[in-house]
This record gives C-alpha cells, structure tokens and sequence, in this order.
C-alpha cells in the first residue's frame, strides 16, 4: 500500500530558531500533499494544501510567512517553521494523496514539535 | 460548511466485545466521502474505513463496519470483537467528493479492558 514517511519524528528546538519537517511519498507520486496541525488531544486542523511546483494554499489564519511549504518534486515537501516560538509547540502530520489506495489519502507518521 | 461531530470523548469496551463510535455530519454537499481513522498514541493516521454517501450498502473492512444512515447523517464505526491494540482515538472525517480537504471530528477515545 501507499507509504508517506514523514522526519523527524520528535524535534526539539530553541525558541527563534527554525525547523524543517519532510513528507515524502515513497511509492507513488503525490502531486498535492496535505499539512495539518493537532494540538494536544484535539483534532486535526488543515493548515495548507501543497502543491508541486506552485505555491501552497493556505488556510484561513495561518501564517503563511512563518510556514514555509515547499513541494519541489513529486515525492517531497517540506514545512518549515521559522522563528519557532512555544505556541507553535504541536503535533504537525502530513498526508498524501494516492488514488490507488483505499481511502486515496496517505497520512504520515506526524511530527512532535516542542519548542523550549 | 461542513462539520463533524464525535459525542464520546472516552469509550470502554471488554476484549472480544462489540463496540460502537458515533459520529454525525452536516453538509450540503451532495456527494461526499465518509472516513475513519485510528490514531495510536505513535500518532500516525491509520485508514480504516470509507464510505462514499451513493454507496448503497455499508462499507466493511475486516472487523470494522460502518453503519452509514444518509437520512440521519450519521456514519458510525462498529468494531466488532475488540482487541487490546484496538485502544486508540478513532477520528470519523469528511471529504466532499473532488475536494481535498478532511473534515475531522474531535475524535473518541477507545479503551479496550482485558
């Protein structure tokens, strides 16, 4: 089946310091991926819709200038928090959509951000 | 505008039991996608389960039916006998038909007792 790797894991970082999270479609190619943002037993929240080689969309109150998304190639993008600061402490999972699988949506492992 | 609801936060099953998530939608999208996930304390999001809102019959995969009532708008998870690695949150999600976004519950809490 469909496979979305998603690194780190875990990540820690300094407050004003930058993190850049990967979500890589591994047998497939995922023309949009998907970053959502789950805060502490709440649900998912879509925060942008990546799409390769344009720009992301952004939803609704997301800063777009403190998420960088980049979707350079068809099995990559990246989210990068710049300036993290505590608040953006949060569980950050990407998903991928593969029409070959059930369900044609593949979510990654997710990413625990802390910031300290 | 579509919305998702989950009124059980926290749910108790014995092992070998059957159990059943609720959950409710508002849409007026006529053509939609149901899903379920399962997320372990790991975090990932595992699929379980889908059904489409012109599907007549309800969709069931393995021990998981979905008990799909168009007319009451309900899409509820039926898991039938229970496992110790069932215990996760379980999030029902919708997704209009073309779209790309997920809607997602606040999720329910399982917990399967020895």
């Amino acid at each position: 089946g469909a496979v979305v790797s998603q690194h780190p894991s875990r990540v820690i970082c300094k407050s004003g310091t930058s993190v850049k999270i990967e979500c890589r479609s591994l047998d497939f190619q995922a023309t949009t991926m998907f970053w959502y943002r789950q805060f502490p037993k709440q649900s998912l929240m879509l925060m942008a819709t990546s799409n390769e080689g344009s720009k992301a969309t952004y939803e609704q109150g997301v800063e777009k200038d403190k998420f960088l998304i980049n979707h350079a190639s068809l099995t990559l993008s990246t989210l990068t928090v710049t300036s993290a600061h505590p608040e953006d402490s949060s569980f950050y999972i990407c998903s991928a959509r593969d029409r070959r699988g059930a369900g044609g949506y593949t979510f990654g492992s997710g990413t625990r951000l802390t910031v300290v | 505008a579509q919305k998702i609801t989950q009124t059980q936060p926290g749910m108790f099953v014995q092992e070998k039991e059957a159990v059943t998530l609720d959950c409710t939608y508002d849409t007026s999208d006529q053509s939609y996608g149901l899903f379920w996930y399962k997320q372990p304390s790991s975090g990932e999001m595992i699929f379980l389960i889908y059904q489409g809102s012109y599907d007549e019959q309800n969709a069931t995969e393995g021990r998981y039916s979905l008990n799909f009532q168009k007319a009451r708008k309900s899409a509820n998870l039926v898991i039938s006998a229970s496992q110790l690695g069932d215990s996760a949150m379980y999030f029902c999600a919708m997704r209009a038909r073309g779209g790309n976004q997920f809607y997602f519950g606040t999720g329910t809490s399982l917990t399967v007792i020895p």
